[in-house]
């Protein structure tokens, strides 16, 4: 069955500290895999999106990993700000019958403190 | 223009009432799609339109209905609905519904619908 789980379900952190979250999944045979961010009560904004030959990818503060062997991903957030504030959605794409299809993790709630 | 807008932003109905909720894109995108979110979790798509065709339809109960008059507008049409419909809905464009396999969602910023 495929799945994508993610942790933690929520985290708390200080302004300016960094973090990790966790995204691993069961979906094969795998296509690609991305990251969103999404404010409270706004839609979810692409972040990074990598592909099965891709490792690593950065946008500004945020880098996502990825390890295809082991089924994982991870986005670590730099030097966190408040309006890093938001929901953290993990989605993964994979191919059947001809078409490509993506299930959505359940999100990371991440509240950065002052 | 790479933005997805979607009106009212908040809509109040009762459980006799019909409404519309409405989304619209300018990006050329060929595909567009519906999700329901309610609070503390993930989107769960609705429906998928493909060209102006009703491609995916997630076992939808029949009191939400969908439409695309074009390619830049898509539509939701509610009648009947329950409490429990009460959620985010988002809309969503897509350059195509999955045939290339690396394809970005953009989403719109949704619409609070409280059903009483």
């Amino acid at each position: 069955k495929n799945q994508v789980e993610q942790s933690p379900q929520s985290l708390i952190i200080l302004e300016g500290k960094n973090c990790t979250l966790q995204c691993n999944y069961t979906v094969s045979p795998f296509s690609n895999l991305r990251w969103y961010k999404q404010d409270t009560g706004r839609g979810p904004v692409s972040l990074t999106i990598m592909t099965f030959s891709e490792n690593t990818k950065s946008n500004g503060r945020y880098t996502a990993t990825l390890d295809a062997d082991t089924k994982q991903s991870s986005l670590h957030i730099t030097a966190s700000q408040l309006s890093d504030s938001a929901s953290y959605i993990c989605v993964v794409s994979w191919r059947t019958s001809g078409t490509y299809k993506y299930i959505f993790g359940t999100g990371t709630r991440l509240k950065v403190l002052a | 223009d790479t933005e997805v807008t979607q009106t009212p932003k908040h809509l109040v109905m009762g459980m006799t009432n019909k409404k519309s909720l409405k989304c619209e894109q300018h990006m050329g995108h060929r595909a567009m799609y519906w999700y329901k979110q309610k609070a503390k979790k993930p989107p769960e798509l609705m429906f998928v339109y493909s060209y102006e065709k009703l491609s995916i339809n997630e076992s939808v109960p029949s009191r939400f209905s969908p439409e695309c008059p074009n390619s830049s507008l898509l539509n939701l049409h509610l009648h009947a609905l329950q409490p429990e419909d009460s959620a985010l809905y988002l809309c969503a464009s897509s350059q195509d519904s999955g045939t290339s396999g690396y394809f970005e969602q953009f989403f719109g910023p949704g619409t609070r619908l409280t059903v009483l």
